[in-house]
C-alpha cells in the first residue's frame, strides 16, 4: 500500500558533518512538509513545498538547513554543518491538495538524528 | 494565527475506563481540526478529523471527537480504554481553504494500565 518513506531511519553524526535526511512522498500527492520533533519544542514544521516549489520555510534555521525537491519523488532536508541542538526526530509527510478542499497529511517514519 | 492547546500532558486511565484527551484552539478563521495518534518509534496516523460538516465525528479505533464552537474544544473521547491504546495523542489545527498547514499541540500521552 502506498506510504511515505524516509532514509536513513537512524542517523549518528558528529558535529560539524553534513546530514542529509530523503522523504519519498506518496505518488501523487503534490505537496511534502518536513517536521522535527523534540521533547522540548514537540512537533514543529520546518518547511512546506507545494508542486515542489518552497511555500513556507519560515521554520526553519536557514543558516544550516535546505530543503528541496530536485523531483517530485524526492524530498530532501540538509543540515550543514550539523549541532548537537539539531538532535531529533525528522519527519516528512505528503498530501494531495485539490483546490480548496483539505487532505489529509499522511506521515513517514521519521528518521532519528542524533549529532554528537 | 492559530494555535492548539492540549490539557495534561500525561493521563492515565484503567483498561475498560473512558478515555478523555482535551483539546481547545484558538483560530481567527474557521478551523479544520484533527486528531493524530503516535505509537513509539512511529510516525503520526490520523485518528479522526474535523472539516464543517457532522460537528461529532468518529475515527478510527473506536475514537470519536465533538467539535464546539461556543467553547473552542474538540475533545477526543473512547468509550472503552484498550491497552493498546497507549500511546501519545496529537491534536491539530489548520485553516480551511486548502492552505494545510498544520499547527499540533504539544500532546498527551496516554498510559493504559489493566
Amino acid at each position: 500500500d502506498a506510504r511515505v518513506t524516509q532514509t536513513p531511519r537512524h542517523k549518528v553524526t558528529e558535529m560539524g558533518q553534513e546530514v542529509t535526511m530523503r522523504c519519498q512522498p506518496i505518488l501523487g500527492h503534490n505537496t511534502v512538509f518536513w517536521y522535527r520533533q523534540t521533547m522540548m519544542q514537540g512537533l514543529e514544521l520546518l518547511a512546506y513545498f507545494r508542486n515542489r516549489a518552497p511555500l513556507d520555510d519560515s521554520g526553519m534555521p536557514k543558516d544550516r538547513f535546505s530543503a528541496e525537491m530536485p523531483d517530485a519523488t524526492l524530498a530532501t532536508l540538509k543540515i550543514q554543518p550539523s549541532e548537537p541542538r539539531d538532535s531529533a526526530v525528522y519527519f516528512c509527510a505528503s498530501g494531495l491538495v485539490e483546490g480548496g478542499s483539505y487532505n489529509e497529511q499522511f506521515f513517514g517514519p521519521g528518521t532519528r538524528l542524533t549529532v554528537l | 494565527a492559530q494555535s492548539v492547546t492540549q490539557l495534561g500532558s500525561h493521563v492515565s486511565v484503567s483498561e475498560g475506563a473512558l478515555v478523555l484527551l482535551r483539546c481547545n484552539y484558538s483560530s481567527s478563521v474557521p478551523p479544520y481540526l484533527f486528531w493524530y495518534v503516535q505509537y513509539p518509534n512511529q510516525g503520526l496516523q490520523l485518528l479522526l478529523k474535523y472539516t464543517s460538516a457532522a460537528t461529532l465525528v468518529k475515527g478510527i479505533n473506536g475514537f470519536e471527537a465533538e467539535f464546539k464552537k461556543s467553547e473552542t474544544s474538540f475533545h477526543l473521547t473512547k468509550p472503552s480504554a484498550h491497552m493498546s491504546d497507549a500511546a501519545e495523542y496529537f491534536c491539530a489545527v489548520t485553516r480551511s481553504g486548502g492552505y494545510n498547514k498544520l499547527i499540533f499541540g504539544a500532546g498527551t500521552r496516554l498510559a493504559v494500565h489493566p
